[in-house]
């Protein structure tokens, strides 16, 4: 079975700082990962998702993640945090060559001090 | 990317009464939907998987009876919370996925409210 951990519930960032938030997944073959971003009682915006080739996929708002298959980790990072970015953030996998349903982290909670 | 309109965004309804929420696929032909729930400060669980003219895959744990889940057309799938009770206050979200597409678009979320 798929799984995904999410290990931090809730950080903390200074704006302007540089974020990382982690992501391990448990998967059988070569998975799907997608980050996905939510603001208080909204739907998913879709960050950034990885399916093959280069390991460093860019998405939007300046966010980037790295897939590390021999740490099985998907980590998500920004160089310089702004206010807005505030959210909760939500790492999820999917099976390969369809993408059907995706299984969710428990989210982590980002608070962006000024 | 594609649109997917889920309504209503936020419904109030009494115990006892049944609850429809709508999940639109507005400018791609969706052969599967998806449907989510999602507690208070946890994350979103799925609860069954709908394919146009086929019977919604529920999850184990999810009542098919009271989750009515219809798919009649490419563009529509609607789940209906039947005989709602306080429990099933939450946020329910809906993914929808194309032919072939690698990835489904979520709607914005429906906040179920039951008093």
């Amino acid at each position: 079975a798929q799984s995904v951990t999410q290990p931090d519930i809730h950080i903390t960032v200074s704006e302007g700082a540089s974020l990382e938030l982690r992501c391990n997944y448990s998967y059988g073959a070569t998975p799907y990962l997608f980050w996905y971003v939510q603001s208080p009682g909204q739907g998913l915006q879709l960050l950034l998702k990885y399916f093959s080739g280069d390991t460093l996929v860019q998405g939007i708002k300046g966010f980037e993640a790295e897939f590390k298959r021999s740490q099985s980790s998907f980590n998500l990072r920004k160089p310089s945090v702004h206010w807005s970015d505030a959210a909760e953030y939500f790492c999820a996998v999917g099976a390969a060559g369809t993408a059907s349903k995706l299984t969710f982290g428990t989210g982590t909670r980002l608070q962006v001090t000024l | 990317g594609a649109v997917v309109s889920q309504h209503p965004s936020r419904v109030i309804c009494k115990s006892g009464t049944s609850v429809k929420i709508e999940c639109r696929s507005l400018d791609f032909q969706a052969t599967t939907m998806f449907w989510y729930r999602q507690f208070p400060k946890q994350s979103l669980m799925l609860m069954a998987t709908s394919n146009e003219g086929s019977k919604a895959t529920y999850e184990q744990g999810v009542e098919k009876d009271k989750f009515l889940i219809n798919h009649a057309s490419l563009t529509l799938s609607t789940l209906t919370v039947t005989s709602a009770h306080p429990e099933d206050s939450s946020f329910y979200i809906c993914s929808a996925k194309g032919q072939g597409a690698t990835e489904a678009f979520f709607g914005q979320g429906t906040r179920l409210t039951v008093v």
